[in-house]
């Protein structure tokens, strides 16, 4: 089965531009995640979209949105990118809810270069 | 919010021998522990997680241990060969609505033949 797959593997913008990433999660896992990891850190949480709605946001500026369509997959947006932007962004799915912790499945992740 | 802490940072250890890392967290309300490897230019791959109700659980040469009333949980990686050599990271999660992970800051491992 194929894992999570994400796209473009890399990209380089300016600041002030805008950026969407693409995220296709594992067939059957209805939920999905957004990290960044900036370099030398572990990823911190950004969204999370459960049956195409958010059920979880990081501590991040309004700059960050996201969305996910009714085949599961997800897009993330970035508007007026700023240097501190640059990171990897990492995309998770997970089969279902559950109340004692969902296993999410990492895909390898767009690397974002703001000059 | 939670906080997890991870130690050591790096960890240098010879093939064949053991290697542990140790993670705090802070939330009470946390009870779901993965552990994460990501080698260079990867996304973390789940190597095995550990949830609130059981206190350990191994995995062939992996294992990791949880004290809920300490607030922390470790990894142990037994006979340590070349290509466990990595970045491990732990995470905590309150499993409940939005299931976040968050966490810790790594631990660079290097497993030298």
């Amino acid at each position: 089965d194929a894992g999570v797959t994400q796209s473009p593997t890399h990209l380089i913008k300016t600041r002030g531009q805008h950026v969407t990433l693409r995220c296709s999660p594992i067939s059957g896992h209805k939920s999905v995640s957004w990290y960044q990891q900036v370099l030398g850190q572990g990823p911190q949480f950004i969204f999370q979209y459960y049956e195409k709605e958010e059920r979880g946001r990081g501590n991040f500026p309004d700059r960050f949105s996201a969305r996910q369509f009714p085949n599961y997959s997800s897009e993330l947006n970035v508007n007026a990118l700023l240097l501190g932007d640059s990171a990897l962004y990492l995309c998770a799915s997970s089969p279902l809810r559950t109340d004692l912790g969902e296993t999410q499945y990492f895909g390898p992740g767009t690397r974002l270069l703001v000059l | 919010g939670e906080n997890v802490e991870q130690h050591p940072s790096t960890l240098s250890v010879q093939e064949g021998d053991s290697a542990v890392i140790k993670c705090t967290y802070s939330d009470s309300a946390s009870n779901y522990f993965p552990w994460y490897k990501q080698e260079l230019g990867k996304g973390p791959q789940l190597i095995i997680d550990i949830r609130s109700n059981v206190g350990e659980k191994k995995d062939q040469r992996i294992a990791v241990t949880l004290n809920k009333t300490a607030k922390h949980f470790s990894l142990h990686i037994t006979e340590t060969q070349p290509e466990d050599s990595a970045v491990y990271f732990c995470a905590a999660s309150p499993g409940d609505a939005g299931n976040m992970l968050t966490f810790g800051g790594g631990t660079r491992l290097m497993v030298k033949p």
